[in-house]
């Protein structure tokens, strides 16, 4: 069966240092794959997709950027953190992607930039 | 453009009332509609979706109709547990930019409390 893993699952990081969450899938291949992020007591805000290795599209500016090193590994990163980076991150992924078809989420990193 | 719009929370029930948590949604085109739970401290579980007019999802007790002419897709439950306590997503699936993969599009997140 599918896994997705996403690590760390907190993380406290003061202003201006770098990022690096990570997402993994397992037992799926060529999944599309998402971060989304979820600021507080706001709704989920799509950052980045990819539907293949070293392919990434952004939906909003911003202070992040993301890579996809390998088929089922999704990289999110920063090189300078600001306070506004704060929030609930998600992992997504989709096997076969149509417009019928739900995602699944990891667990999520929750990061306070302090 | 697309867009989901949820009810405010939090919304607080006692244990065995009935839950109404309120969706509407903007789209072009036909898109599926899906309600998402996430429970504290975790991540997005799919909880029930609809892929056309008049569909009815249903899960665990809870279901929603795929209202086309209200664009409407409200969650609903006749008796709610404790065990229900969570914030719930509503979201329709559009396509990219890039044209043929699905994208969701989620509303604000409606918070439940159930209280014994």
């Amino acid at each position: 069966s599918q896994t997705i893993h996403q690590w760390p699952a907190t993380l406290v990081q003061p202003v201006g240092s770098p990022l690096s969450l990570e997402c993994t899938v397992e037992g799926t291949s060529n999944p599309n794959l998402y971060w989304y992020r979820q600021a507080a007591g706001r709704g989920l805000q799509l950052l980045f997709y990819s539907v293949g290795i070293g392919q990434i599209s952004s939906e909003v500016p911003q202070n992040l950027s993301a890579s996809r090193p390998q088929d089922r590994q999704f990289i999110l990163s920063s090189k300078k953190l600001l306070l506004s980076d704060s929030g609930f991150y998600l992992c997504a992924w989709v096997a076969n992607p149509t417009v019928n078809s739900p995602l699944h989420f990891g667990n999520g990193t929750r990061l306070t930039v302090t | 453009g697309n867009s989901v719009t949820q009810m405010e929370g939090p919304v607080t029930l006692s244990e065995e009332a009935f839950l109404t948590i309120n969706c509407t949604y903007t789209a072009t085109g036909y898109p599926s509609l899906f309600w998402y739970v996430q429970y504290p401290g975790e991540g997005l579980q799919l909880l029930l979706k609809a892929t056309k007019a008049d569909d009815k999802g249903s899960n665990k007790g809870f279901e929603a109709t795929y209202r086309k002419e209200t664009t409407s897709f409200h969650l609903e439950k006749g008796s709610v547990q404790v065990s229900d306590s969570a914030v719930y997503f509503c979201a329709l699936s559009a396509t990219m930019r890039s044209g043929g993969y699905n994208k969701l599009i989620f509303g604000a997140g409606t918070r439940l409390a159930v209280h014994p």
